[in-house]
């Protein structure tokens, strides 16, 4: 069976700090990976997703990027955070449906 | 932008009644998903309804699909404490590939 595995699970930094992020996908191959970041009490914002290695596509500028340096693992990432990056992420993935998988997610607070 | 819209925001019920949540969206779809998220978790896949379906049903889940007026319902019946979480529901378009858009979701909270 797949699991999909993501941490930390949660994460305190301050303004200005990197930041990277991981999400690992088993039991399966060639993956479409999401990140997406959910503000309190809202619902998901996607930010990037990739269809294979190296392949990362944007749907909104920010202070992010994203890698996939293998096949079942995504990155996200940040050279220097600021107070609105504040959020709960979440790495989903797919394959050859439309139905998402969801990983248990990391809570990020940026002070 | 978020294509879909839940309604209501929130929802506050007795165990046992059921729960009605509506989606609205504004482009043509492939399909429609609903979600369910636990505090603090990772989101469920509940359901999908395709853009060719009106009705689908699993377990006490109910959806609808209205294409037409571009809504869809999730009706959870005779609800229970354990399905106090939030909804949302997901649309997939014709020409964007696997990628999901989500609505702002459903607050329910089931009391005992």
């Amino acid at each position: 069976s797949q699991t999909i595995h993501q941490w930390p699970a949660t994460l305190v930094q301050p303004v200005g700090s990197p930041l990277s992020l991981e999400c690992t996908v088993e039991g399966t191959s060639n993956p479409n990976l999401y990140w997406y970041r959910q503000a309190a009490g809202r619902g998901l914002q996607l930010l990037f997703y990739s269809v294979g290695i190296g392949q990362i596509s944007s749907e909104v500028p920010q202070n992010l990027s994203a890698s996939r340096p293998q096949d079942r693992q995504f990155i996200l990432s940040s050279k220097k955070l600021l107070l609105s990056d504040s959020g709960f992420y979440l790495c989903a993935w797919d394959r050859y449906s439309y139905e998402q998988y969801f990983g248990p997610g990391t809570r990020l607070t940026v002070t | 932008s978020q294509q879909g819209e839940e309604d209501p925001q929130a929802l506050s019920i007795q165990e046992g009644e059921n729960a009605t949540m509506n989606c609205s969206y504004k482009t043509s779809i492939n399909n429609l998903q609903w979600y369910r998220q636990n505090s603090g978790r990772g989101l469920v896949h509940l359901i999908l309804i395709r853009s060719n379906e009106r009705e689908k049903h699993s377990g006490r889940l109910r959806v609808t699909l209205d294409t037409s007026k571009k809504s869809s319902s999730l009706l959870i019946t005779a609800s229970r404490a354990a399905d106090t979480a939030s909804y949302f529901c997901a649309t997939a378009g014709n020409n964007a590939g696997n990628m999901l858009t989500f609505g702002g979701g459903t607050r329910l909270m089931v009391k005992p």
